[in-house]
């Protein structure tokens, strides 16, 4: 069985502030994927990143940056001094690689971020 | 570039009737997938097609069925429905099973 936990159900920041949005997995397999999406109010799911279990390399992206920790089954999201724009909910999903499961995502039960002007 | 599809938007219908949700994926993904999202919860998934084959089932109530065409559009056939099918329905498609692709969402409520 695979579970994603994001402890945090709402965060609520001044813009510019920073801010880490945390997720924790388990999982049996030993290659598996892990994503952020992003679902701004309009309700679409946007996706932000994709990691693989083998890939232990943070990532930067512009404001956002993630850092994958296989140690603690960790892979958390920071943005850089938050814009009102990041307003959004942010789900943390799993996808194990092989067996018959064909991909489905597991996801976290999302972090509200309110980034207040 | 070319995004997941899904039709109609928005769908209002009464308790005990019949919805069908279209989804069409991306072109060349040979992967589809349907998730439900109740308001204020993570998105739930229901089912998976790969090759127009039925390829995972998850928490999907026996009072829905889906299909995959040969044009790999795929439809969520829901029935008799209940209060508690209002819900955010997503589409994804997916070119290896890797990266989903979401369609915006088909925004379901039943009164």
């Amino acid at each position: 069985a695979q579970k994603v936990t994001q402890a945090q159900t709402e965060i609520s920041v001044v813009e510019k502030e920073d801010v880490t949005l945390d997720c924790v997995y388990e999982t049996r397999d030993t290659t598996y994927y892990l994503f952020w999406y992003k679902q701004p109010p309009s309700g679409e799911l946007v996706f932000l990143i994709r990691r693989n279990s083998f890939d232990e390399q943070n990532e930067i992206s512009g404001r956002y940056s993630w850092n994958f920790q296989k140690s603690t089954s960790s892979f958390n999201f920071t943005i850089t001094a938050s814009q009102v724009v990041d307003s959004a909910v942010y789900f943390c999903a799993l996808k194990n690689a092989g067996g018959t499961s064909y991909g489905k995502l597991t996801f976290g039960q999302g972090t509200i971020l309110t980034v207040h002007p | 570039a070319a995004g997941v599809i899904q039709s109609p938007r928005h769908l209002i219908k009464e308790k005990r009737e019949t919805a069908t949700l279209k989804c069409y994926p991306i072109p060349r993904h040979d992967t589809v997938y349907w998730y439900q999202q109740g308001p204020g919860q993570d998105p739930q998934f229901l089912i998976s097609f790969y090759e127009k084959m039925q390829s995972d089932k998850g928490s999907i109530p026996d009072r829905f069925s889906a299909q995959q065409f040969s044009d790999y559009h795929s439809e969520l056939n829901m029935s008799s429905l209940e209060l508690g099918d209002s819900a955010l329905y997503f589409c994804a498609s997916s070119p290896t099973r890797n990266e989903q692709f979401f369609g915006p969402g088909t925004r379901l409520t039943v009164l």
